[in-house]
């Protein structure tokens, strides 16, 4: 257990459902990060939040919404997906916005089908 | 967790062995690294990290190497294990920049032989 948690672990939805990713981390980070880890690419930065404020967004679809309520919790929208979205989602976070290591969930692996 | 489909570098190692992972990074202005490792199913988890001001820097069993005039990184790991097996990333990014993210490596896939 690395201290952010990440839920569900797996998700399997159809291009028309709405579904959230959440995630959760109680190390006293104020930084918290949406990565996504696809077959065929690199690990991708989507979303930045500082203090729960978005600072980054990284030319991510309109489909995919991110929420920060507090600086303990993440979540990611999900809505009207495509196949090609399906990968490992993965949230991190950090004391600040890039300083020191990131801590990882272990993420959610979506299908979309 | 797992990177399949994308063809990573694979160094297969006997256990006991030491083994060596490079990193070749993209912007001259990063100035903080890391490596991550990556078990099947688990998230990338921290191992050591390093900046621009030194050269190399030594944790238990792993020492990172860094050669700013080639843009390379090299992460060393003393006497593996079988538990070393997982995907290696590296990472870099401008400490503090504003922009603040890291960018990953596509990484090794290291496979322990026993």
């Amino acid at each position: 257990e690395t201290g952010v948690t990440q839920t569900p672990r797996h998700l399997v939805m159809g291009m028309t459902n709405k579904k959230s990713l959440k995630c959760e981390q109680h190390l006293g980070h104020n930084a918290m990060y949406w990565y996504k880890q696809s077959a065929k690419k690199p690990l991708e930065l989507m979303f930045v939040y500082n203090f729960k404020e978005q600072t980054e967004n990284n030319s991510v679809p309109s489909r995919f919404s991110p929420e920060c309520p507090n600086s303990s919790h993440l979540f990611l929208h999900l809505h009207t997906l495509q196949p090609e979205d399906s990968a490992l989602y993965l949230c991190a976070s950090s004391q600040v916005v890039g300083a020191s290591g990131y801590t990882f969930g272990s993420g959610t692996r979506l299908t979309v089908v | 967790g797992e990177s399949v489909g994308l063809h990573l570098p694979t160094l297969s190692v006997q256990e006991g062995d030491n083994s060596i992972i490079n990193c070749a990074y993209s912007n001259s202005a990063s100035d903080y690294f890391i490596w991550y490792k990556q078990e099947s199913g688990k998230g990338p988890q921290f191992i050591i990290d390093i900046r621009s001001n030194m050269d190399k820097r030594q944790g238990q069993r792993v020492t990172v190497l860094l050669n700013k005039t080639v843009k390379h990184l090299s992460l060393q790991i003393a006497a593996t294990q079988p538990g070393d097996s997982a995907v290696y990333f590296c990472a870099e990014s401008v400490f503090g920049g504003s922009q603040g993210n890291l960018i990953f490596g596509k990484g090794t896939k290291l496979s322990v032989k026993p």
